[in-house]
């Protein structure tokens, strides 16, 4: 059964960082793409960023782009985000999934950017 | 970037209805969209992909179809746990998009 476990998240200060991950299991992780979704409270689904299974390319909305690095560790099945010059809008769950196709979510992981 | 404008933002029916939700891309996307369900406090659960393609274990009632810039969800006939908010994605181009949602309540 395929299990994404988020961890990472918690109260950051605007300007301030921090890395999400997501542990992986019950599929061959580095034969699949992976993205990071995102929900702000109250608010609609956003897609955040995807990366290949090689680790090479990846993609960001432009929201986040120059801020924000995915990565992955294929050895220890991991998905990473590296969030940095975190804003007040960027307060929100943020969602591991597997595939470029969004098929299957793990249960997020809640950030919360304010002073 | 494709925008995806999903109608209705929000939906009241009865158990028993058929509903029909509607997402219209900005550019053609063949049939590379996905249809999913989201209940408070959840993850996403993906429904329908390629369009048209039912997920392993997904009821019946639900179907998809479409291709190009216009693509619909239809519920045949509503349960009470069908009352949900549902999202449609794009994966055609990067960035990948979202419509706005649609939350379906009990009338």
């Amino acid at each position: 059964e395929v299990q994404l476990l988020e961890s990472g998240g918690g109260l950051a200060q605007p300007g301030g960082s921090l890395r999400l991950s997501c542990a992986a299991s019950g599929f061959s992780f580095n034969t699949f793409e992976m993205t990071w979704a995102r929900q702000a409270p109250g608010k609609g689904l956003e897609w955040v960023s995807m990366i290949r299974g090689s680790g090479d390319p990846t993609y960001y909305a432009a929201s986040v782009r120059g801020r924000f690095t995915v990565s992955r560790d294929n050895s220890k099945s991991t998905l990473y985000l590296q969030m940095t010059s975190l804003r007040a809008e960027d307060t929100a769950v943020y969602f591991c999934v597997k595939g470029g196709w969004l098929d299957w979510w793990g249960q997020g992981t809640l950030v919360t950017v304010s002073s | 970037d494709i925008q995806v404008t999903q109608s209705p933002s929000s939906l009241s029916a009865s158990v028993g209805d058929r509903v029909t939700i509607t997402c219209r891309a900005s550019q053609g996307i063949g049939i590379l969209l996905g249809w999913y369900q989201q209940k408070p406090g959840k993850a996403p659960k993906r429904l329908i992909y390629a369009a048209s393609s039912l997920e392993g274990g997904v009821p019946s009632r639900f179907s998809g179809s479409g291709s190009g810039t216009e693509f619909t969800l239809t519920i045949s006939s509503l349960q009470p746990e069908d009352f949900a908010t549902y999202y449609c994605l794009q994966h055609q181009s990067y960035p990948h998009t979202f419509g706005q949602g649609t939350k379906l309540e009990i009338k």
